[in-house]
């Protein structure tokens, strides 16, 4: 049972471009939670999507961020207009429910990389 | 949102060591998670907390819940590099995302 993929480990990108993340849950799980780290930092909750469906998007910017988890292939994390802020790493996990006491499992994440 | 401190930010201890590291809330944590993320990896979960006052052992880790739940503590006996990581506390409220802590940097000098 592969773990959770997140596709590309690494993504340059130029400033204004549009940077697209994919991340593939576990097996099973319709649960999906995307998070973003700046270096020496946690994690910071973005979106959180099950099936088709968003949500809590509380953490996600209003503009340029948008996120989507179709019924069929990966959750899709989609930065348009690209600025050197936007540089982090971007962490996908999933869950097989919701619950205090639920394990979210978390991906190796997408390295991006604003110049 | 609940707030969670984590204390100290960075340590570097030599092998062998012992290590007490901390995740503190001014509300109380229906229940808490303790993450590590090696460099370059996604976070990993180590154990998850529910009773006040509860001790938990992962081999030479030991996770402790405070009585009030409001803080807890992971203790790592006789440091080895491989613990080297970033140590995150998280905590959910009902079915709401985990919310992270800022973590404790720790290395473990061979």
């Amino acid at each position: 049972n592969a773990g959770v993929m997140q596709n590309p480990r690494h993504l340059v990108r130029r400033r204004g471009q549009e940077a697209r993340l994919r991340c593939s849950p576990m097996k099973g799980h319709s649960h999906v939670y995307w998070y973003r780290q700046l270096p020496e930092e946690g994690l910071k909750f973005m979106v959180y999507l099950q099936k088709e469906n968003i949500i809590d998007e509380s953490g996600m910017p209003k503009e340029r961020f948008s996120a989507e988890f179709p019924k069929e292939g990966p959750s899709i994390l989609r930065i348009q207009q690209v600025v050197r802020g936007d540089s982090a790493a971007y962490f996908c996990a999933s869950s097989l429910r919701t619950g205090e006491d639920t394990e979210a499992f978390f991906g190796q994440g997408t390295r991006l990389t604003v110049v | 949102t609940q707030l969670l401190e984590q204390s100290p930010q960075f340590l570097s201890i030599q092998e062998g060591e012992n290590l007490t590291v901390y995740c503190n809330s001014s509300s109380v944590f229906s229940s808490l998670q303790w993450y590590r993320q090696e460099p370059g990896e996604g976070p990993v979960l180590l154990v998850t907390v529910v009773t006040g006052g509860e001790v938990k052992k992962l081999k030479r880790l030991t996770f402790q819940f405070g009585d009030a739940r409001k803080d807890s503590s992971l203790h790592i006996t006789a440091a080895q590099p491989g613990d080297t990581g970033l140590y995150l506390c998280a905590t959910r409220s009902g079915n709401t995302p985990l919310v992270f802590g800022k973590g404790t940097r720790l290395s473990v000098i061979a």
